[in-house]
């Protein structure tokens, strides 16, 4: 089973902030977040991991809590090309079999 | 330059059949793995392979069967297709001391029919 909880699906306009929250309360001291998403019904790809401190990359920014609890995909200005289900997993830094992921968020971008 | 690769694209067999799909990965990763993603949308893993140990998720029939002539290739062998297979294959590849996350290739449809 997943250890994450995300919402089932989402909308943001074109050009604004996409902010994709992600629960996991059960995280461990050496799991790492990690965020991919799947367009249409290509193969996921990966965005972006943390563990505890923000990260940002030219694709996103990932803000994690203090208390490793939750976090946020941040996209700050989505594209159509945006849409797609995006996934958060958390896992240890050797990923592996422990990789899980859930039903993740669908996101929709509106012109 | 595709970095994880699959052949092929899209299979289509009768029950009963046996077939192998491919996976190359140019990355140099040491570990490749075997997704598989329903109707529903569930990625759900089904083997991890590095050149030490093979796991294999255990709700996986042993119809099913890994293959790595090299630690470049893992592919997936299925004997006795049935209904249920039908579904989108995705292999994928990491560097188990590098927590970069996965590479995952295109997919290959198969339909059992």
């Amino acid at each position: 089973d997943a250890k994450t909880t995300q919402p089932p699906s989402m909308d943001c306009a074109e050009g604004r902030a996409a902010n994709l929250p992600c629960n996991h309360s059960t995280i461990s001291g050496n799991e790492y977040v990690y965020w991919y998403r799947q367009i249409h019904s290509q193969g996921p790809q990966y965005i972006i991991h943390g563990l505890k401190n923000n990260e940002t990359n030219e694709m996103a920014s990932l803000i994690i809590t203090e208390d490793r609890k939750s976090s946020t995909l941040i996209l700050p200005h989505a594209t159509l090309r945006d849409t797609a289900v995006y996934y958060c997993i958390v896992t240890g830094n050797t990923g592996g079999f422990k990789t899980i992921f859930g039903a993740g968020t669908r996101l929709f971008v509106k012109a | 330059d595709t970095a994880v690769s699959q052949t092929p694209k899209y299979l289509v067999t009768q029950m009963g059949n046996d077939k192998s799909i491919k996976c190359e990965q140019n990355l140099g990763h040491d570990t490749m793995y075997w997704y598989k993603q329903d109707s529903k949308k569930f990625l759900k893993i089904m083997f991890s392979y590095n050149n030490k140990e093979l796991i294999i998720n255990e709700t996986v029939p042993n119809r099913f069967s890994p293959k790595s002539p090299d630690k470049a290739h893992l592919n997936l062998h299925i004997n006795s297709l049935e209904l249920g297979d039908s579904a989108v294959y995705f292999c994928a590849s990491s560097q188990l001391d590098r927590p970069n996350g996965y590479t995952f290739g295109s997919g290959t449809r198969l339909t059992v029919v």
